[in-house]
């Protein structure tokens, strides 16, 4: 059974903190992570993805992985409001397979 | 980028009609497309994986016969909630990717309402 945990929060972090969001995965065989942000009431919206064993900056978000502790966590420094959502961490094996989502976490950035 | 176009964003039907959901890749083709079902305060529940050309293939507990799926060109997919019941109401959310290499895209989603 593929399962995804994450920590489902409400996560609360002041506005210009470091927001850590952490993601553990049971299927050794996962071979792509992806970060998805959800507002209320709206469809996911792809952060990045990492492949590869390490860290991965975009802007302010960096994806971290470790495949040998199956883990992946995504930082999102200097945290603006705008940033309060769900987000939601899927991994999925290699190819065109479906993404397998965890529950999410929700971030409040408080203002 | 790649973009996946959701039609209707939204849709209230009367129980026991039948809904049709369509899902658009518009800048790439996509033989492979993903339904998703989305309760209130819940995370994303993958229905069945779309295939040009060929069946769908449903995940356990979904009904096959309640939830047809179409696939029927290279850039469309489209699911039809039959017989709708209130129990049906809930966000629904196409996906599609663009290359083994890229992220996956989601169409905007479409919230149904079975009153």
């Amino acid at each position: 059974q593929k399962e995804v945990e994450q920590n489902s929060g409400p996560l609360s972090v002041p506005e210009g903190a470091i927001a850590s969001l952490n993601c553990t995965y049971s299927d050794r065989g996962s071979q792509s992570f992806f970060w998805y942000r959800q507002y209320s009431g709206k469809s996911p919206e792809l952060i990045m993805f990492i492949y590869s064993n390490g860290d991965k900056e975009d802007g302010r978000f960096t994806a971290q992985l470790n495949k040998a502790s199956q883990y992946v966590s995504l930082l999102i420094r200097d945290s603006q409001p705008s940033d309060s959502a769900t987000y939601l961490c899927a991994v999925t094996l290699s190819g065109n397979t479906p993404l397998v989502f965890g529950k999410g976490t929700r971030l409040s950035v408080i203002a | 980028g790649a973009v996946v176009s959701q039609h209707p964003s939204r849709v209230i039907c009367k129980s026991g009609t039948s809904v049709k959901i369509e899902c658009r890749s518009l800048d790439f083709q996509a033989t492979t497309m993903f339904w998703y079902r989305q309760f209130p305060k819940q995370s994303l529940m993958l229905m069945a994986t779309s295939n040009e050309g060929s069946k769908a293939t449903y995940e356990q507990g979904v009904e096959k016969d309640k939830f047809l799926i179409n696939h029927a060109s290279l850039t469309l997919s489209t699911l039809t909630v039959t017989s709708a019941h209130p129990e049906d109401s809930s966000f629904y959310i196409c996906s599609a990717r663009q290359g083994n290499l890229a992220g996956y895209t989601f169409g905007s989603g479409t919230r149904l309402t079975v009153v």
